[in-house]
């Protein structure tokens, strides 16, 4: 059974940089595309990007692009964000996904990780 | 930038059949867009319900069923129950692989 599991700093000051995790346990992450989602209180989901180890593939919501970074660590079988410049604007909780492409839709997914931008 | 639209609420009488689609601001939703659907109550992730235009996820009743309509994509439920109540989100793939969420449909059951 596939589980993951976010992890974040809980509170960041703006300006500065959000770095969160996903320990992905069932599965190797070598093999799967996976994607972070992000959603707003009261708001909607929002893409972020997804990243493919194998193929070295990434892609990224155009709003973000310039300031997300996703990547994956092998040996702990994680996909981690970055995303720089936060602002009040990227407080939500964050969701690591599978993301088995077109056709597979998203799944499992984390229960994921409130991150607040606040000094 | 590409925006994808579905009703913001919608409501359907228990055992009746509702249908929420997702278009696009410009174009038409195909099956090239390998539409999904997810719901999702408070508090909790999104959950799967149908894949690729119109695969139930594992476990997902029969109630659920997917489809293109016309120029959009739609989830229909039949026979809804009450714990249908909950938010409903579709997400399409665009040709340069980026993924985009509609901005959910809060269903009501009354």
């Amino acid at each position: 059974q596939v589980q993951l599991q976010e992890s974040g700093p809980g509170l960041v000051n703006p300006s500065e940089t959000l770095s969160l995790t996903c320990v992905v346990s069932g599965a190797s992450i070598s093999n799967y595309y996976w994607s972070w989602v992000r959603q707003a209180s009261g708001k909607g989901l929002e893409w972020i990007a997804f990243i493919h180890y194998t193929s070295g593939s990434t892609n990224y919501n155009p709003s973000l692009r310039s300031r997300a970074t996703i990547s994956v660590d092998t040996s702990k079988n994680q996909v981690s964000l970055k995303l720089s410049s936060v602002t009040a604007a990227d407080t939500a909780v964050y969701y690591c996904a599978r993301d088995l492409g077109r056709g597979g839709g998203f799944g499992p997914w984390g229960q994921g990780t409130l991150v607040t931008v606040s000094s | 930038q590409t925006v994808v639209t579905q009703e913001p609420s919608s409501s359907v009488s228990p055992g009746g059949t509702v249908t929420l689609t997702c278009g696009l601001s410009s174009g038409s939703v195909s099956t090239d867009n390998y539409p999904d659907w997810y719901q999702q109550t408070p508090g909790q992730a999104p959950r799967t319900l149908i894949y690729n235009t119109n695969i139930r996820s594992s476990g997902v009743p029969h109630r659920f069923s997917g489809s293109i309509l016309g120029d959009k994509a739609a989830l229909t439920i039949t026979g809804a129950q009450a714990d249908d109540e909950s938010d409903y989100y579709c997400v399409l793939y665009m040709r340069d692989a980026s993924r985009v969420f509609g901005g959910g449909t809060k269903l009501s059951v009354l």
